[in-house]
């Protein structure tokens, strides 16, 4: 199976910063990622695709990047609204594996 | 509207077995794949099986962690996806959610299963 490391494991950050949450994969994943969104108590929403493509829906102050074994979400004005935990998930290998989650609070 | 509804969790004692169902609509569900992923209590996300559409042959896929102990199946003519878990452990308690695609883009509200005794 594909190993993905994410880290931090939390982040606790003041509205309106920006934050920045960092995936990596036991190898190159090209471009097979996804992150999610998982707010207390519900389901997980799908953020990015494909590494850097928007899900419809999703506010442009969410931003994702990377290549090969390295993959970023970064978090644009953060917001209240935005207070959840997120992960990443790589698809590349059809054996689907998630990174471990990073929970975000306000500060 | 894509609505995404599992049913079938409950409390199962060690050793049982349980099938989940997960009823869809708002889409054309003979088109996608779908998948069921858990959650346990205050844990991560872990992938636990999928399964393709009729043009990829039904193929089905299963985490190692899992493979042996659990079956995914479908029924086009219902929109519905199901996962039979067998042999149950204290640690197969979590939340399992149905979702939608390779890229998992749509996800239900989850069915809670508890196992003990």
């Amino acid at each position: 199976d594909i190993q993905m490391t994410q880290s931090p494991a939390s982040l606790s950050a003041s509205l309106g910063e920006t934050v920045t949450i960092e995936c990596r994969a036991s190898e190159d994943i090209y471009n097979g990622l996804a992150w999610y969104q998982q707010k207390p108590g519900k389901s997980p929403q799908l953020l990015i695709y494909n590494a850097n493509s928007l899900h419809t829906g999703v506010p442009s102050r969410f931003s994702g990047s990377g290549s090969g074994t390295q993959y970023s979400l970064k978090i644009n004005s953060l917001q209240s609204e935005d207070v959840a935990s997120y992960f990443c998930q790589q698809y590349y290998d059809y054996l689907f594996t998630f990174g471990s989650g990073t929970k975000l609070e306000i500060k | 509207e894509v609505q995404i509804l599992e049913t079938g969790g409950g409390l199962v004692k060690p050793g049982g077995s349980l099938r989940l169902s997960c009823a869809t609509s708002g889409f054309n569900f003979n088109d996608y794949f779908m998948n069921w992923v858990r959650q346990a209590p205050g844990k991560g996300l872990e992938w636990v099986a999928q399964i393709r559409n009729k043009n990829y042959n039904y193929a089905t896929y299963y985490a190692e962690s899992l493979e042996g102990r659990v079956t995914i199946s479908r029924d086009d003519s219902k929109s519905s996806v199901y996962l039979q878990v067998s042999s149950l452990r204290a640690e197969d308690t979590a939340i399992y959610y149905c979702t939608r695609g390779y890229v998992m883009d749509a996800w239900g509200q989850g069915a809670s299963v508890t196992v003990s005794s």
